[in-house]
């Protein structure tokens, strides 16, 4: 049974960086994508970034200036890092494993997810 | 605001058929995937871009897409259905993903 357990500091202070730890057991990183979400308190969904195994990646364009995605596929592992934080990156950050297809198109879906991380920006 | 636009609050009586709606430009070009959320729970995939359900989603949920708009339709709603769904795809550059504001499902 595949897992996602995201792991990292539940409090950062605005203006640090966010580093969060995403392990995946019961199955391996490699030939998947990967793909951090995150939801506000009482607010919607947010799609962060998604990266494939061999590191390309795909950032969220109000948020690629600040953030950065990577895996580690000796730890079956893959992190986030949100810098300059602010009050407002208050929110459950979630991962999820990202389906892909193609036909006409490229599509991406999330199948499988984390039970998501609370992470509270404050000073 | 999102480019992918959901109807916040939807209400069906028990047993009856509902349909939630995603509005948005990519929609002309593009499938959307549904996500299924509950309270305090991480969201569950209930329908992915090819209009399939994953194993274990019971079949009273399909998805459809017409024009501009993407559909998730549960045919004899449950109790348990009562939740969030949010539907995704690519925005209108059609280079990044993106989730439609949500609409909170009550069951009565």
């Amino acid at each position: 049974q595949v897992q996602l357990q995201e792991s990292g500091p539940g409090l950062v202070k605005p203006s640090e960086t966010l580093s969060l730890t995403c392990t995946v057991s019961g199955d391996s990183i490699s030939s998947y994508y990967w793909s951090w979400i995150r939801q506000s308190p009482g607010k919607g969904l947010e799609w962060i970034a998604y990266i494939y195994y061999s590191g390309s990646t795909n950032y969220n364009p109000s948020l690629k200036s600040r953030v950065t995605m990577s895996v580690d596929t000796s730890k079956n592992q893959l992190s986030l890092k949100l810098s300059s934080v602010t009050a407002v990156d208050t929110a459950v950050y979630y991962c999820a494993r990202t389906g892909y297809y193609s036909d006409s198109s490229a599509y991406y879906f999330f199948d499988l997810w984390g039970q998501g991380t609370l992470v509270t920006v404050s000073s | 605001s999102s480019e992918l636009t959901q109807d916040p609050v939807v209400s069906v009586a028990l047993g009856q058929t509902v349909r939630i709606t995603c509005q948005g430009d990519s929609l002309r070009k593009y499938y959307a995937s549904w996500y299924q959320q509950k309270p305090r729970q991480a969201p569950l995939l209930v329908i992915n871009p090819k209009n399939n359900r994953p194993s274990g989603i019971p079949d009273r949920f399909s998805g459809s897409s017409s024009g501009n708009t993407a559909s998730l339709t549960i045919t004899g709603a449950q109790a348990e259905d009562e939740a969030d769904y949010y539907c995704n795809s690519w925005d209108s550059s059609g280079n990044h993903l993106v989730f439609g504001g949500g609409t909170k499902l009550t069951v009565l």
